[in-house]
């Protein structure tokens, strides 16, 4: 069955960079995207980005553009979602999803981030 | 790009039906049949209901339903359980080759 898997909770300084890992497992890594989607603390959700793992084309939120990058590694069936100059307003849970271009099916566990001094 | 406008609330009791409405722009739900609906329980990672606009995926319950009209996608939940209270998510594709989420709806059953 499909399952997608992602690293665990961090927490960081002010500034810094985030690397969040999501593993996919359960059909060909390279026949979905996957999008990356944040809540932060009793907010709604936000999409961030998706990646095409097949051929890695990326498309990324205009208001994070400049400081979200998405790589993937078909070695071994996970991309990785790095999030820089880190500030408050980031703490959130992080989702990876995999789907399609337009709608996503299954859900990571998410990741929490903390963003604190 | 801008969330697309759900109302933040709306109830029902239970066997009644309700309609959350998703309204966006000529960018976004206007320009594609791509928009999708999403249950989310608290705690819980969120859950695809619908996808382009009407079709449900396998193990959703026929009782949830959806349309478009011009810059609006309606969800639609008839005879309403208990367990359909959750926050409710509506989600675009965008004419940026982005993608777009409603502020949320909270289902309250009464």
């Amino acid at each position: 069955q499909v399952q997608v898997v992602q690293s665990g909770a961090e927490v960081k300084r002010p500034g810094a960079s985030v690397k969040i890992s999501c593993r996919a497992s359960g059909y060909t890594f390279t026949t979905y995207f996957i999008h990356w989607v944040r809540q932060a603390p009793g907010q709604g959700l936000e999409w961030m980005a998706m990646i095409n793992p097949g051929g890695g084309s990326t498309a990324y939120a205009q208001n994070l553009q400049g400081r979200l990058t998405m790589t993937r590694d078909t070695s071994t069936d996970t991309v990785y979602m790095e999030l820089s100059s880190l500030r408050s307003e980031d703490t959130a849970i992080y989702y990876c999803a995999s789907g399609v271009r337009n709608w996503v099916d299954y859900w990571g566990q998410g990741t929490q981030v903390t963003v604190s001094s | 790009q801008s969330a697309l406008t759900q109302p933040a609330s709306v109830s029902g009791s239970p066997g009644q039906s309700i309609t959350i409405s998703c309204t966006g722009s000529s960018s976004d739900i206007g320009a594609y049949n791509y928009v999708s609906w999403y249950q989310q329980h608290p705690a819980k990672a969120p859950k695809l209901m619908i996808y382009d606009i009407t079709n449900r995926p396998s193990g959703v319950s026929n009782r949830f339903s959806a349309s478009k009209s011009g810059d609006t996608a309606s969800l639609t939940i008839s005879g309403l359980q208990p367990e359909d209270e959750a926050d409710y998510y509506c989600l675009s594709y965008t004419t940026s080759s982005s993608l777009v989420f409603g502020g949320g709806t909270k289902l309250t059953v009464l």
